[in-house]
């Protein structure tokens, strides 16, 4: 069954540092997404992303971060300087686009330190 | 953001029992809900969609949609120890973000 792939599955890294987070979709799926959830709180939206470009973006999502589609597959999420409340569990989904059913990838745990 | 609203439990049970979860929301624009069943860090996975009222059944669960007032259930029949994880409820307006609950954890003891 296709589904979701993040790498990595754990990320540390220092405050003020860039951090790019990968995404490899679902094969057919148009478009693609990005949520956080911190520690004991909701999942919550961050960016979604069609035909190459920014779809939707929630208030959280502010120019520390972008988004790219570098190539066929990949799905990244940049934060430029990372801060410690960043820290966070990192989804990716996709969804077909004839329906609304997004599909999550296991997650990518950031830890800024 | 408070657009949905979701008691977070716990919820324990006995296997075979009947489960029942539910949210509230606020947002009128909402046309498509989904029930999330999470296990311990890692990402949701989509148990159930639904468009507008109504019920919908996939095996043991069976999701049902009341927009008149704003509630959305998740019913699980013969629950089984499997079944322990976080249930989360999100509703999405059509613009593609989806705006999900707190969670419920239920633990199902054999």
């Amino acid at each position: 069954e296709p589904e979701v792939t993040q790498t990595p599955s754990h990320q540390v890294t220092q405050m003020g540092q860039e951090v790019i987070l990968r995404c490899v979709p679902i094969s057919n799926h148009l478009y693609f997404y990005w949520y956080r959830q911190i520690l004991g709180q909701k999942v919550e939206f961050l960016v979604s992303f069609y035909n190459n470009e920014i779809s939707e973006k929630s208030e959280i999502f502010d120019d520390q971060f972008s988004v790219e589609r570098p190539d066929g597959s990949n799905f990244t999420l940049k934060i430029r300087s990372t801060k410690l409340e960043d820290s966070a569990m990192y989804f990716c989904a996709s969804s077909e686009g004839t329906t609304n059913e997004q599909f999550f990838g296991p997650g990518t745990r950031l830890t800024v330190l | 953001q408070k657009e949905v609203e979701q008691d977070p439990g716990p919820l324990s049970v006995p296997e075979g029992a009947i489960v029942s979860l539910n949210c509230t929301y606020s947002n009128s624009a909402f046309q498509y809900f989904m029930w999330y069943r999470q296990y311990s860090r890692k990402g949701p996975e989509l148990l159930m969609y639904t468009y507008s009222s109504g019920n919908k059944e996939d095996g043991r669960f069976t999701a049902q949609v009341d927009k008149s007032s704003k509630y959305i259930s998740l019913f699980i029949r013969d629950s089984q120890p499997s079944d322990s994880a976080t249930y989360l409820c999100a509703g999405e307006t059509g613009a593609n973000n989806l705006f999900f609950g707190t969670g419920t954890r239920l633990t199902v003891i054999p």
